[in-house]
């Protein structure tokens, strides 16, 4: 069965340190894959997308990901992480379907950014 | 703006009662879902459509009801036969798959509905 697995549920870094996201995926095909954020209460917002091509992506917001099929993995990084990059972050693998398409999402990695 | 309209941004229902959640777009996309959000499960796939007056039942079907009548509006309803509504109910739209390129497979989201049983 398709699957996404993001096995941090709570990562704490410090203003201005590194992030790294994990996520890793199970699909028979090639993936499509993305990454979304989401502030509390609010809906989702893509910061990136791979679907084919170079396997290093950039987004907005400075983030970026890199797609590693040998790891069935797409982990997101920021070099510098600012306060307001504190939120929920999803990954999702793009599926096709009889009719049509739709996502599959990982739980969830919660940021907090500590000054 | 073109953009995901999703009403109320919060809705209380006593037990037993159905209610409706609304959900426009004015992106002129065919494709339309719901998903529902639990703390700690991320978001799973209740209901999809991808043209007017056609849908399909996603992973979580049970208890909950659509319709398309228009392109611009899925509008679901969840009766009193879900047994756990309380949720955050997130709408979303996309240019279908079928027949188009993959880059088009890309959803956009609404604000969302938190719906509470009370």
């Amino acid at each position: 069965a398709q699957s996404v697995t993001q096995p941090d549920i709570h990562i704490t870094v410090s203003e201005g340190a590194s992030l790294e996201l994990r996520c890793n995926y199970s699909y028979g095909a090639t993936p499509y894959l993305f990454w979304y954020v989401q502030s509390p209460g609010q809906g989702l917002q893509l910061l990136l997308k791979y679907f084919s091509g170079d396997t290093l992506v950039q987004g907005i917001k400075g983030f970026e990901a890199e797609f590693k099929r040998s790891q069935s993995s797409f982990n997101l990084r920021k070099p510098s992480v600012h306060w307001s990059d504190a939120a929920e972050y999803f990954c999702a693998v793009g599926m096709n379907l009889e009719y049509g398409n739709k996502l599959v999402f990982g739980a969830g990695t919660i940021l907090r950014v500590k000054s | 703006d073109g953009g995901i309209t999703q009403s109320p941004k919060y809705l209380f229902r006593k037990e037993g009662q159905n209610v409706t959640l609304s959900c426009e777009q004015n992106l002129n996309h065919d494709a339309m879902y719901w998903y529902r959000q639990d703390p700690g499960q991320g978001l799973r796939l209740i209901y999809y459509s991808q043209i007017v007056n056609d849908f399909q039942k996603g992973d979580i079907a049970e208890g909950y009801s659509v319709s398309r009548e228009k392109k611009e509006s899925f509008p679901l309803t969840v009766t009193s036969a879900q047994k756990n509504p309380t949720a955050f109910y997130l709408c979303a739209s996309s240019i279908p798959h079928k027949g188009r390129g993959r880059e088009n497979t890309e959803a956009f989201f609404g604000q969302g509905t938190r719906l509470t049983v009370v």
